[in-house]
């Protein structure tokens, strides 16, 4: 079965502390995404990447940046942490020329 | 720049009645159109995708959706609603013009009541 993990289903952090949120998946899938889920707004990508150690810019790239060491692994970082950074993450995969979007189950995170 | 609206926040049906769920897109490049579900505390899991072909497309669990070119429209449908199809659904769209990127709406929270 496929699978999208995020290290974290929940995390606590106060302003101004650097936070990492992991994903790693299991299907040799070549494009991971970071999107943030608020009510009324739906899903927004934060940032992208199709290849190990590319990344793209989304729609709300401010106050965030990426990791791909690692085909597998996909990480965002909140270098300062702020309270309107307080939302659900949700980290996703897909194989190329595949739109299909498989998904992790979310982390919610909130900024003290 | 593309957009997709959902124009109903909360739909409240009661079990075994039929369901419509509205979407509305703004997209330059032809279309490829999804309906997501999101069940309490669960990632997305797809319900179907329209790529070209048959305007008319089957998904899991029931569902169904009509692409509508001259609408802008994806519509999701169900004849009969069961109570565990309470959850939030997204439509989202993309196109092979812009990768694999695709723009969300903002979601509609279907109640079931009994």
């Amino acid at each position: 079965d496929v699978k999208v993990t995020q290290s974290s289903r929940y995390l606590v952090k106060r302003t101004g502390e650097k936070v990492f949120l992991e994903c790693v998946q299991d299907m040799d899938h070549e494009n991971m995404f970071w999107y943030r889920q608020d009510p009324g707004l739906g899903l927004r990508l934060i940032y992208f990447s199709y290849d190990v150690k590319m990344k793209e810019k989304g729609d709300i790239p401010e106050g965030y940046s990426v990791s791909r060491e690692k085909k597998e692994r996909f990480s965002l970082i909140l270098e300062s942490a702020s309270t309107n950074q307080t939302s659900m993450y949700l980290c996703a995969s897909s194989s190329i020329g595949n739109e299909k979007l498989f998904f992790g189950s979310g982390t919610q995170l909130s900024v003290l | 720049a593309q957009s997709v609206t959902q124009p109903d926040i909360h739909i409240t049906v009661s079990e075994g009645a039929s369901l419509e769920l509205r979407c509305n897109y703004s997209y330059g490049a032809t279309p490829y159109l999804f309906w997501y579900v999101q069940s309490p505390g669960q990632g997305l899991q797809l319900l179907l995708k329209y790529f070209s072909g048959d305007t008319l497309v089957q998904g899991i669990k029931g569902f169904e959706a009509e692409f509508k070119r001259s609408q802008s429209s994806f519509n999701l449908r169900k004849p009969s609603v069961h109570w565990s199809d309470a959850a939030e659904y997204f439509c989202a769209v993309g196109a092979k013009e812009y990768g694999n990127k695709l723009v969300f709406g903002a979601g509609t929270i279907l109640r079931v009541k009994s």
